[in-house]
């Protein structure tokens, strides 16, 4: 069954605390991996796809990297204006499938 | 580049309304429109896919005489929520995907309307 898990489910950082986000799925036929970050009462934003093992993407604070099994969201000295909940989903075929997110939250 | 918008971003309306959501892409051409719900603290829940000038594909357990779907161009889809109930209350979201730069892959997120019913 195509799945995808996201870890943890919450993670509070002190700024400056670098850290990482984990995204595992079981799907077969990966097309693309996609991150997003959502602010509450917002849509998600768009902030990555990745499309095959090895792969690397950056802006700003945030590297995402995609291995065969999982991708990581590496958040590098965070800010207080990093905190939101960053979804991953994959999509196999036409079909998307979506992690229930990580809520991040970066204290001052 | 891939804006998304959504109107109006909230709504309030009356038990046995009818309310109507509009999403357009507004500078690529969405070939697939997605309508998600959202409820407080839970991840996106996929209601349809709706591919422009044919009938939207719901997802099991949801609606179709109640969630409206119609996509009639390739930058405007439609949302309509049908004799709107208390329990209709959520925030919908819509999504696009088409041609944006090199990728057809991605989707790209409106901003939300939230939906409270009276």
């Amino acid at each position: 069954e195509d799945q995808v898990t996201q870890s943890p489910e919450a993670l509070r950082l002190q700024e400056g605390e670098s850290s990482s986000l984990n995204c595992s799925y079981t799907v077969s036929g990966l097309r693309g991996l996609f991150w997003y970050r959502q602010d509450p009462g917002k849509g998600p934003e768009f902030l990555f796809t990745l499309y095959s093992a090895g792969e690397e993407k950056e802006k700003e604070r945030l590297k995402a990297t995609l291995t065969k099994k999982e991708s990581f969201l590496h958040i590098t000295a965070p800010k207080p204006e990093d905190s939101a909940t960053y979804l991953c989903a994959v999509l196999t075929g036409n079909q998307f499938y979506f992690g229930t997110g990580t809520s991040l939250t970066v204290i001052p | 580049g891939a804006v998304v918008s959504q109107h109006p971003s909230w709504v309030i309306c009356k038990s046995g309304t009818s309310v109507k959501i509009e999403c357009r892409s507004l500078d690529f051409q969405a070939t697939t429109m997605f309508w998600y719900r959202q409820f407080p603290k839970q991840s996106l829940m996929l209601m349809a896919t709706s591919n422009e000038g044919s009938k939207a594909t719901y997802e099991q357990g949801v609606e179709k005489d109640k969630f409206l779907i119609n996509h009639a161009s390739l930058t405007l889809s439609t949302l309509t929520v049908t004799s709107a109930h208390p329990e209709d209350s959520s925030f919908y979201i819509c999504s696009a995907r088409g041609q944006t730069g090199s990728s057809t892959d991605t989707q790209y997120f409106g901003p939300g309307t939230r939906l409270t019913v009276l």
